[in-house]
């Protein structure tokens, strides 16, 4: 059973437009959601999180929204430049449980020139 | 330094091999971990130390043996592995969640394969 869910492995937007990149996920327990960027040969990268008691959480051209009736979560990056190409991963812990955090598939962001 | 290093980058190991990943960071972080990631998947949480005592394991076969010697310091000895047990091996750091901002530092990974 697949806890945090990315749907779409893959991503292709222009540079300058926006990149969205979504999130699900099914345990309501989880109460901190974290999205982390991969480059090729190299460990994830934190980017920004967010906590259950907000629905919103901005950095630079990152912003992250939560719904959580939807327990749905997504990263909005504007604007997009090619450096931004990359795996992004969602994941998602729950603070009784302090350590574990749970990813998602990731989705491939590429952002053409 | 906010830069967590493994040793070595790659591995190649029998399966009647023993052989150990090394993790080091030195930003004070307490609490540290091995994942495994295979190709196109997300990285599988396989242990936890925080504050040099294992907290976590996820039902890890026993050929994986973690070591916490210190607080800077996460190995992984590796022993009769299996081909299916090739993967990257990543280590990560944090402070130890009490609260919200435990965002781990991860570092390059070990890229293990198993003849």
């Amino acid at each position: 059973d697949q806890q945090v869910k990315q749907n779409s492995p893959s991503l292709s937007v222009q540079e300058g437009r926006i990149s969205i990149l979504n999130c699900d996920y099914t345990n309501s327990m989880f109460d901190y959601f974290l999205w982390y960027k991969k480059y090729p040969a190299e460990g994830p990268t934190f980017l920004i999180s967010i906590s259950s008691i907000k629905d919103k959480n901005e950095d630079g051209r990152f912003t992250v929204f939560l719904n959580k009736s939807a327990k749905h979560l997504s990263l909005h990056i504007v604007p997009s430049q090619p450096g931004d190409s990359a795996v992004y991963f969602c994941a998602a812990r729950y603070n009784t449980n302090a350590g574990k955090s749970t990813f998602g598939d990731g989705t491939t962001l590429t952002v053409k020139p | 330094d906010t830069e967590v290093t493994q040793t070595p980058k790659h591995l190649v190991m029998g399966m009647t091999n023993k052989k150990s990943l090394k993790c080091e960071q030195h930003m004070g972080h307490r609490a540290m971990y091995w994942y495994k990631q295979k190709a196109k998947k997300p990285p599988e949480l396989m242990f936890v130390y925080s504050y040099e005592k294992l907290s976590i394991n996820e039902s890890v076969p026993s050929r994986f043996s973690p070591e916490c010697p210190n607080s800077s310091l996460l190995n992984l000895h590796l022993h009769a592995l299996q081909p299916e047990d090739s993967a990257l091996y990543l280590c990560a750091s944090s402070q130890p969640s009490q609260g919200m901002d435990d965002e781990q530092y991860f570092g390059p990974g070990t890229r293990l394969t198993v003849t």
